[in-house]
């Protein structure tokens, strides 16, 4: 079975400073991997997606994912975190195959803060 | 959210009261979801569709049902037999679900409040 996870439920930095969000995952076939982030009672917005190739994806808003199989981890990253950056970061695996082809499965979500 | 509305914004059932929430896209999408976000757990599938006429169960199905008349709508009702029916819903459209590049892309979500 496809799942997710996020281990931090919170993640607070300091603006200008560089942030991260875990994601680790487990498939059984190819990971097809999914970031989005979530406003205070806004729908989702996808970020960034790894499919293949590069490990590195870059996406939306300046942010980053860094890919890696051997650790099973697909991390989102920025270089210099914005006040704005603060909200819920949804990581998510689509699934490949069966009965089940296209589904996404969802990590709980990390909420990031950013301070001023 | 462009292209994907959802309403209304807000919604207030009352105690054995069946409710639908709406969601239109003019992505010329062919499937479509439907999605229940709770805190702290993340999103939970509840239906899915990937072409007029035809939806599948996903995880949490019970207490909803749904219907895809046309390929731009798929509303989303919360019957009197859903207990616990407070939270976020959320609809969301891909063009397909068979590649794996498809991206599902999300509208702005109703919350349903129980009076």
């Amino acid at each position: 079975a496809q799942s997710v996870a996020q281990p931090e439920d919170q993640v607070n930095v300091a603006e200008g400073n560089p942030l991260t969000v875990k994601c680790t995952y487990s498939v059984s076939g190819n990971p097809y991997l999914f970031w989005y982030v979530q406003y205070p009672n806004r729908g989702l917005q996808f970020l960034l997606k790894y499919i293949t190739g590069d490990n590195l994806v870059k996406g939306s808003y300046g942010f980053e994912a860094e890919f890696n199989k051997s650790q099973t981890s697909f991390h989102l990253k920025k270089p210099s975190a914005l006040v704005s950056d603060s909200a819920l970061y949804f990581c998510a695996v689509r699934d490949d195959r069966g009965s089940t082809l296209g589904r996404l499965y969802f990590g709980r979500g990390t909420q990031l803060t950013v301070w001023p | 959210d462009g292209g994907i509305t959802q309403s209304p914004k807000y919604l207030f059932r009352k105690e054995g009261q069946n409710v639908t929430l709406s969601c239109e896209q003019n992505l010329n999408h062919d499937a479509m979801y439907w999605y229940r976000q709770d805190p702290g757990q993340g999103l939970r599938l509840i239906y899915y569709s990937q072409i007029v006429n035809d939806f599948q169960k996903g995880d949490i199905a019970e207490g909803y049902s749904v219907s895809r008349e046309k390929k731009e709508s798929f509303p989303l009702t919360v019957t009197s037999a859903q207990k616990n029916p407070t939270a976020f819903y959320l609809c969301a459209s891909s063009m397909g679900l068979a590649g794996p590049q498809e991206t599902q892309y999300f509208g702005p979500g109703t919350r349903l409040l129980v009076l």
